[in-house]
Formats: C-alpha cells, sequence, structure tokens
C-alpha cells in the first residue's frame, strides 16, 4: 500500500502570512494514463472533509485562489498564501494512483497563533 | 446541487450488525462511482469501500474484508453499507464520498460500537 505522510503535523500561523503543508508519498503517483492523482482535502471543526485540490494542482469550484497545490513524483505541497480565520482546520492528502487501497496522510491541523 | 445524505448510525453491540444508507441527489448517481470513508474520533480519514457506478467492481480495506459489504440501488439514487461482526474499532462517523477522487462527501453518520 502507498503510505503517505505529512509535515508538520501541527502549522501555528499569523493571519494573513503564508503556510506551507507537505506531502509525501512511498512511490511516485504518476499514474499509467500520465495523470497524477493526488487530491488535497480541507476538514474545518465539526464540519464533513471538503475537497480543495485535484490532479496536484487544480483548484475545486469556490476554492479561494490563495489555496495552491503543487508537486510531482513523490512530493507535494498545499499552499496558502495568505492564511484567513476561515481557514482554521485540518488538512489531509490523499493518493488515487495506486488503489485498493485509496490513502490518506495523517493530517496538518492548522491553527491561528 | 450535488447532495449526499447518510443515514443508519447509531449504538451497537460489539458482533453486531448496522446496515449504513447514503441518498444521493443533484447529479445523475448511476454515471458515478462511490466510496465508504469513515473517521474515527479525533483520528485521520481511513477509506473503507469501493463500488463502480454498475455495481460490477467491489473493493474493501483490509481492516473491514469479510465483515462489510457495499451495494447500490441506481433505480433510488442510494448507496448502502452492511455492517457485520462489528468490532469497537469501527466506531467512526462514516461518510460516503462520490468517485475515486472524491469530489463530494456527504456530512457522515456516526456508528457506536460498545457495550
Amino acid at each position: 500500500d502507498v503510505v503517505m505522510t505529512q509535515s508538520p503535523l501541527s502549522l501555528p500561523v499569523t493571519l494573513g502570512q503564508p503556510a506551507s503543508i507537505s506531502c509525501r508519498s512511498s512511490q511516485s503517483l504518476v499514474s499509467s494514463d500520465g495523470n497524477t492523482y493526488l487530491n488535497w482535502f480541507q476538514q474545518r471543526p465539526g464540519q464533513s472533509p471538503r475537497r480543495l485540490i485535484y490532479k496536484v494542482s487544480n483548484r475545486d469550484s469556490g476554492v479561494p485562489d490563495r489555496f495552491s497545490g503543487s508537486g510531482s513524483g513523490t512530493d507535494f505541497t498545499l499552499k496558502i498564501s495568505r492564511v484567513e480565520a476561515e481557514d482554521v482546520g485540518v488538512y489531509y492528502c490523499m493518493q488515487g494512483t495506486h488503489w485498493p487501497p485509496l490513502t490518506f496522510g495523517g493530517g496538518t491541523k492548522v491553527e491561528i497563533k | 446541487e450535488v447532495q449526499l445524505v447518510e443515514s443508519g448510525g447509531g449504538l451497537v453491540q460489539p458482533g453486531g450488525s448496522l446496515r449504513l444508507s447514503c441518498a444521493a441527489s443533484g447529479f445523475t448517481f448511476s454515471t458515478y462511482s462511490m466510496n465508504w470513508v469513515r473517521q474515527a474520533p479525533g483520528k485521520g480519514l481511513e477509506w473503507v469501500s469501493y463500488i463502480s457506478s454498475t455495481s460490477t467492481t467491489t473493493y474493501y480495506a483490509d481492516s473491514v474484508k469479510g465483515r462489510f459489504t457495499i451495494s447500490r440501488d441506481n433505480a433510488k439514487n442510494s448507496l448502502y453499507l452492511q455492517m457485520n461482526s462489528l468490532r469497537d474499532e469501527d466506531t467512526a462517523v462514516y461518510y460516503c464520498a462520490r468517485d475515486r477522487i472524491m469530489g463530494y462527501w456527504g456530512q457522515g453518520t456516526l456508528v457506536t460500537v460498545s457495550s
């Protein structure tokens, strides 16, 4: 199974400052069809997960452009250019290339300093 | 608007059974694969099961294989998860999510396995 490793576990950020979350996979996520199935999800306190980014860098409809995804192969990053109060929550990466099983990272908790 | 609404959760004793449902609306249910994902209290996300759009293909996490069964009724726009031989470690909020890249999620239903 592909292991997804996120860092840091916790990320205290000052409002208006940038934030960056790393996600590494135990093997390359490039699929035989040429796509890389790496998604990012946000889970605000008390809410269901919401997809922010799919296939590494494609932002979902309604997601603010301060969120961006990048990376390739085994190393991926979610960046928030300027953190706002509504960004507090836990962020998960997930791979859908080598499955089953679909596997998630352990999560990164973003909080305001 | 895409909506996924789970139901059927509750308190059950170890060894018991429960059937979860997920009612879908706002999209052509019969053309999408579906998943169940769970989240134990205070923990991260764990994929549980997958079913293709026509029910031809199903997959399960090793932790539930042989105990859980995923199914769907495209005429009723509904997804199901039959959970048997429940264990304490199955306690979690169970979410249904649309397709392999999980673009849409329901609000979840809580399953508590306890004596």
